[in-house]
């Protein structure tokens, strides 16, 4: 299984602001996902990162929103813009295993006064 | 539309009483169906991927079994340390490329000594 790093782990912020979450995989992979947790609720795919392109969004997530970088095949970053309270979330990040199984990061916690 | 739902949303149970834990999903074609455990402030730890009605799987105090209509995840004999909110996601069938997973809302289950 991979080890997924992600930074930071919580944080507080104003509303209006960005926080910008990184993602560290200790091995190249082809995909990886950015999925959202909200409080009490279960996990929601954000967008599809893929190295080379532009990543590939859910319905209900826009770019504007979540612009996604993935510079290479071990490094992601996941930005929140001009937050409001609602997007006080788990920000998880995830790849996928040999079965099709995700592992996942420990998640970014995030809460938006 | 594929849909996961998982019972009951919480479970107490005493420790060494054992129970089962529910997940039924409407999908169309099934490809996978995964079971994760998610500790508070963690991200989920993948435990089993089922792949096809009868298949079961075993680890410890845990072993996962596969409908066509739904999954048991049973817990034999727990221990406090089984305390943790278990997640069910399926897997559709796709024509190629990588298929999100479909998440349900989770139970969370506490054993007591």
């Amino acid at each position: 299984s991979a080890v997924i790093s992600q930074k930071p782990s919580r944080d507080i912020c104003q509303r209006g602001t960005s926080l910008t979450i990184q993602c560290q995989v200790d091995s190249q992979v082809t995909m990886m996902f950015w999925y959202r947790q909200q409080p009490g609720q279960s996990l929601t795919l954000i967008a599809t990162a893929n190295q080379g392109s532009e990543a590939t969004y859910e319905s209900g997530f826009v770019i504007d929103k979540f612009p996604i970088s993935r510079p290479n095949l071990t490094f992601s970053t996941l930005t929140v813009s001009n937050m409001s309270p609602e997007d006080s979330s788990i920000y998880l990040c995830s790849v996928v295993g040999n079965t099709g199984e995700l592992f996942f990061g420990e998640g970014s916690r995030l809460t938006v006064l | 539309e594929d849909q996961v739902t998982q019972s009951p949303e919480a479970l107490r149970l005493q420790e060494g009483e054992s129970s089962s834990l529910n997940c039924s999903y409407t999908v169309s074609g099934l490809r996978g169906l995964f079971w994760y455990r998610q500790d508070p402030g963690k991200g989920p730890e993948f435990l089993f991927t089922l792949y096809s009605a009868g298949e079961e799987k075993e680890k410890e105090r845990l072993k996962a079994t596969l409908t066509k209509k739904e999954s048991f995840l049973h817990i034999t004999a727990p221990k406090p340390e089984d305390s943790a909110t278990y997640l069910c996601a399926v897997q559709a069938m796709f024509s190629g490329g990588y298929n999100k997973l479909i998440f349900g809302a989770g139970t969370r289950l506490a054993v007591h000594p």
